[in-house]
């Protein structure tokens, strides 16, 4: 099956600066989405993006499926950022499917 | 509140026990998902049901058995467990055939097996 690798694992930040997070996907994909886990457990969807390029206020992402990776960027960073972020992908005749990396652990200190 | 709620949100029990896990969403999605999240590992998915009817069963053993009456609910029953199914139980919903097929997420059920 489709292979999903985000890096880095574990990103400690500083209030107030910026991040790259990055999603690497072996298989070409017809469906990318991030999500937000927070520490309580909750999962948000942040963005569906399969391609092109996405803003939500501090946060945007930008997805190159022809280099199968993705970019979660995060400006002027909370506290309340701090979290898990994940990206799934789904590839093949799936629509259905969505197959987690491992998550990057964000820790956004004040 | 994500539309998605999941009871309950903490339960322990012992190898032996009977439990159940529910989860009801209000969105009006067609299909919903139970996916499992252990430590250090990626969220597996495990069960999905699309109009009431199960379309993936991703190799779970059989001490899990899903149950979906209607496309609103969606139930895991529990027995029989082992300390390493420990996990939380994440449940899903969306709407196939959107084209966007996002994922809802409720909160979670965190489960400890003793």
């Amino acid at each position: 099956g489709i292979q999903v690798e985000q890096s880095p694992p574990d990103l400690i930040l500083q209030e107030g600066a910026n991040s790259t997070l990055r999603c690497n996907f072996s298989d070409s994909v017809n469906n990318l989405q991030w999500f937000h886990q927070n520490p309580w457990g909750q999962l948000i969807n942040l963005f569906y993006i399969p391609s092109g390029t996405k803003q939500n206020g501090r946060l945007s992402a930008t997805t190159v499926a022809t280099e199968r990776y993705s970019l979660l960027y995060i400006s002027s960073s909370q506290t309340t950022d701090s979290g898990v972020y994940f990206c799934a992908v789904v590839s093949g005749g799936s629509n259905y499917k969505l197959t987690f990396g491992k998550g990057t652990l964000l820790t956004v200190n004040p | 509140e994500t539309g998605v709620t999941q009871t309950p949100r903490h339960l322990v029990m012992g190898m032996t026990n009977k439990k159940s896990l529910k989860c009801e969403q209000h969105l009006g999605h067609n299909a919903m998902y139970w996916y499992k999240q252990s430590a250090k590992k990626p969220l597996e998915l495990m069960f999905v049901y699309n109009f009431k009817e199960q379309t993936e069963n991703n190799s779970v053993p059989s001490r899990f058995s899903p149950e979906c009456p209607n496309s609103s609910h969606l139930f895991l029953h529990l027995h029989t467990l082992q300390p390493e199914d420990s996990a939380l139980y994440l449940c899903a919903s969306n709407q196939l055939a959107s084209g966007a097929n996002v994922l809802t997420f409720g909160a979670g059920s965190r489960l400890t097996v003793l």
